[in-house]
C-alpha cells in the first residue's frame, strides 16, 4: 500500500508569519508530485507539479522544494496573508501509465488569522 | 478556456435508491477524466479513470461504477446506494501525465 503523509494536520498562523508543511511520499516508482490549494467551496487548484529531485518552484509568496531520494517535498508560504487560507494537498504521481495515477496526502489545513 | 462543469453540488438520498452524477468538461479534446472520492478525514481517493470514449478503468473495488458516452463527458452511478457511499466527489480531468489535474467544484453525497 502506497501511503503519502502529510504534516502537519492543520495550523492557525497569524497574517505575516511564515508556514511550511511537509509531503512525505514513497522514493520508488516515483513520477512526479504535485501540490494543490483548495479553498473552501472552490475546487481545487494546481501549485506546483514537480518532477526532478532538487526541484524547487515558486509562484509569489508560495514556494516548493523536493528530495526524490528521500521521499519529501516542502511547502513553503512567506508572510502569510488571510487569502491563504486552505486545505493543501500534495500528491504522488505513480509511473508509468498513460494518465495521471495520483495518491493523495490527506492535506494540511492552514487558518490564517488577521 | 478548458472549464469542468459536475453537478449536483448535493444530494441526499435514501438507501438503496441509485446515483448518477454527471461531469463535462469543454475546451479540451481526448482528455483523461477521473473521479475521486473524499471520505471525511481522508485523502483524495481515485475511484476511476477513463482515457477515451467507452473505456474506463476502476481502482478499487466498490459498489459505484462509470461511464463515458462521450468524449468530454463522465458519468458515476450506483444502482443501490449504501450508507458508506456518502462523501465528497469530484470529477478531474488531465491530458498528458506529469500534467496538473483540473478539478470540479464536487457534489457532496449523503446516503440516509
Amino acid at each position: 500500500i502506497l501511503n503519502v503523509e502529510q504534516s502537519p494536520q492543520s495550523l492557525h498562523v497569524q497574517e505575516g508569519d511564515s508556514t511550511n508543511f511537509t509531503c512525505s511520499f514513497p522514493s520508488s516508482n516515483f513520477y512526479a508530485l504535485h501540490w494543490y490549494r483548495w479553498e473552501t467551496a472552490k475546487s481545487p487548484e494546481a501549485l506546483f507539479v514537480m518532477t526532478l529531485n532538487g526541484d524547487e518552484k515558486k509562484k509569489g509568496r508560495i514556494s516548493a522544494t523536493l528530495n526524490t531520494k528521500e521521499g519529501y517535498s516542502y511547502l513553503y508560504i512567506k508572510g502569510s496573508q488571510p487569502e491563504d487560507s486552505a486545505t493543501y494537498l500534495c500528491a504522488f504521481e505513480l509511473g508509468p501509465g498513460g494518465y495521471n495515477k495520483l495518491i493523495f496526502g490527506a492535506g494540511t489545513r492552514l487558518a490564517v488569522h488577521p | 478556456s478548458q472549464t469542468i462543469h459536475q453537478w449536483p453540488a448535493t444530494l441526499v438520498q435514501p438507501v438503496g435508491s441509485p446515483l448518477s452524477l454527471e461531469c463535462t468538461v469543454e475546451g479540451t479534446s481526448n482528455p483523461n477524466l477521473y473521479w475521486y472520492r473524499q471520505a471525511a478525514g481522508r485523502g483524495l481517493q481515485l475511484l476511476f479513470y477513463s482515457v477515451g470514449i467507452g473505456q474506463i478503468s476502476s481502482e478499487v473495488p466498490q459498489n459505484l461504477s462509470a461511464s463515458r458516452p462521450q468524449d468530454r463527458q463522465f458519468i458515476l452511478s450506483s444502482k443501490k446506494l449504501l450508507l458508506s457511499d456518502s462523501g465528497f466527489y469530484l470529477c478531474a480531468w488531465s491530458v498528458h501525465k506529469r500534467d496538473e489535474a483540473f478539478f470540479g467544484q464536487g457534489t457532496r453525497l449523503t446516503v440516509v
